[in-house]
């Protein structure tokens, strides 16, 4: 396809479970982000990929939190004993990776985690 | 750090100018972007302003003043599909772009 994609749509799970979500940037873009935003609120930053460089992992909220990318192309962010603190929607972007500051982000649909 | 502030919530009618603020403070800076976002959508880019002044794109300009560390998003001919989110954010000295709290636009008829 020619945009960002991600799956699922949708997730529920209940408390203590561990979810895996999904990202497939564009192709070609080196870089890749994953961003959660609440209800209402902004986008809060949690992890960026670019090319074979170590992954930028200071926004992560805790250790139940951690994401690969594999190949440098498709990622998955696993968010393990999920907690109901945790809902919310989950944003992946991608992006050529020429820097951040000059690049556009290119933002997928999101999945939306409910955790009850 | 890195903040950012912007309004939470600003209101227009159809046909009318609004101006979006947004302050920054950041270890480094390069440069300010506007993101929009609709209700349930996927935030998508507006603009970009790496130096001083205005830049136009239809009826949206962006302004940056790197000296007061502020900017500003201009929205001229409201439409109501102008209603949305509208979110600043800046690359300060990192591979990563910090975004603000977001400005929800209600645009009434």
């Amino acid at each position: 396809g020619a945009g960002v994609s991600q799956s699922p749509s949708n997730k529920v799970t209940e408390k203590g479970k561990d979810v895996e979500l999904r990202c497939d940037p564009i192709s070609g873009h080196t870089a890749l982000y994953w961003y959660r935003q609440s209800l209402g609120q902004g986008l809060e930053f949690l992890i960026y990929f670019q090319g074979n460089s170590a992954p930028d992992k200071s926004g992560l909220p805790s250790d139940r939190f951690s994401a690969e990318r594999t190949g440098g192309s498709v990622s998955t962010l696993t968010i393990q004993r999920t907690q109901q603190e945790d809902s919310a929607v989950y944003l992946c972007a991608s992006s050529p990776g020429r820097g951040a500051f000059t690049d556009t982000q290119y933002f997928g649909p999101g999945t939306r985690l409910t955790v009850l | 750090g890195q903040s950012l502030e912007q309004p939470s919530e600003v209101t227009a009618v159809e046909g009318a100018i609004v101006q979006i603020n947004c302050t920054y403070q950041t270890s480094g800076f390069y440069g300010l972007s506007w993101y929009q976002q609709h209700d349930g959508g996927a935030p998508t880019f507006l603009s970009y302003n790496a130096l001083d002044g205005l830049e136009e794109t239809g009826r949206f300009s962006s302004f940056l003043s790197r000296s007061d560390s502020y900017g500003y998003l201009l929205l001229q001919e409201l439409q109501m599909k102008d209603s949305a989110s509208y979110f600043c954010a800046v690359g300060g000295g990192t591979d990563k772009l910090i975004f603000g709290t977001g400005t929800r636009l209600q645009v009434f008829p």
